[in-house]
């Protein structure tokens, strides 16, 4: 059975620090996902990673793919409150999308 | 485009009521997702369509009835749901084909079960 980890599930930072989420998945997959999302909205698209060792970036969010260790990291560099948001990652594997139980990140102006 | 379109954005309905909840993309994509979102959770995945023909179910009770008239249409059919059935309704769906990366997720139906 897949499953997803991601801690910490709640993150509370000040302005302009770097910290990391990280997301541990139990069985081999094909991709990983990122989302974030804003209180009451939908999932908004961040990154899709699909090879061990893939790293993409956008801002001040980057993440990364080890597929060996089922593991995928994002990021987050001089962090503006803008960002806060809920983080979630999420594995396919045959044809199932599952999410991670998300990161609520707060991050104080 | 790249745009995933659910409708309604906000559905109340009485537990005898039937109702349906509705899916549409023009991106191609072959497969299809539903999902239950609770507040505060993540997305819970309730069924997948793949070409067209439901591929995953994931032990989601009968009074929700998938429905994929064609490839760029999905419906949810609601009948005699509990209160505990409100939550938010996602879609999703991705290319499944050469060139699958992203999975874009519609705006969601907030649906409230009274």
């Amino acid at each position: 059975e897949l499953k997803v980890e991601q801690n910490p599930l709640f993150l509370s930072m000040q302005e302009g620090k770097n910290y990391t989420i990280y997301c541990n998945y139990s069985t081999t997959s094909d991709r990983l996902y990122w989302y974030r999302q804003d209180p009451g909205k939908s999932l908004e698209s961040l990154f899709v990673l699909l090879s061990n060792g893939a790293v993409k970036q956008e801002g001040r969010l980057m993440a990364s793919l080890d597929t060996k260790a089922r593991l995928s990291t994002l990021h987050i560099t001089a962090a503006v409150h803008d960002l806060s948001a809920t983080y979630f990652c999420a594995v396919n594997r045959d044809d199932k999308i599952i999410f991670g139980k998300g990161t609520r990140l707060h991050i104080l102006p | 485009d790249t745009e995933v379109t659910q409708t309604p954005k906000h559905l109340v309905m009485g537990m005898t009521n039937k109702k349906s909840l509705k899916c549409e993309q023009h991106m191609g994509h072959r497969a299809m997702y539903w999902y239950k979102q609770k507040a505060k959770k993540p997305p819970e995945l309730m069924f997948v369509y793949s070409y067209e023909k439901l591929s995953i179910n994931e032990s989601v009770p009968s009074r929700f009835s998938p429905e994929c008239p064609n490839s760029s249409l999905l419906n949810l059919h609601l009948h005699a749901l509990q209160p505990e059935d409100s939550a938010l309704y996602l879609c999703a769906s991705r290319r499944r084909e050469e060139g699958d990366t992203e999975a874009f997720f519609g705006q969601g139906t907030r649906l409230t079960v009274v």
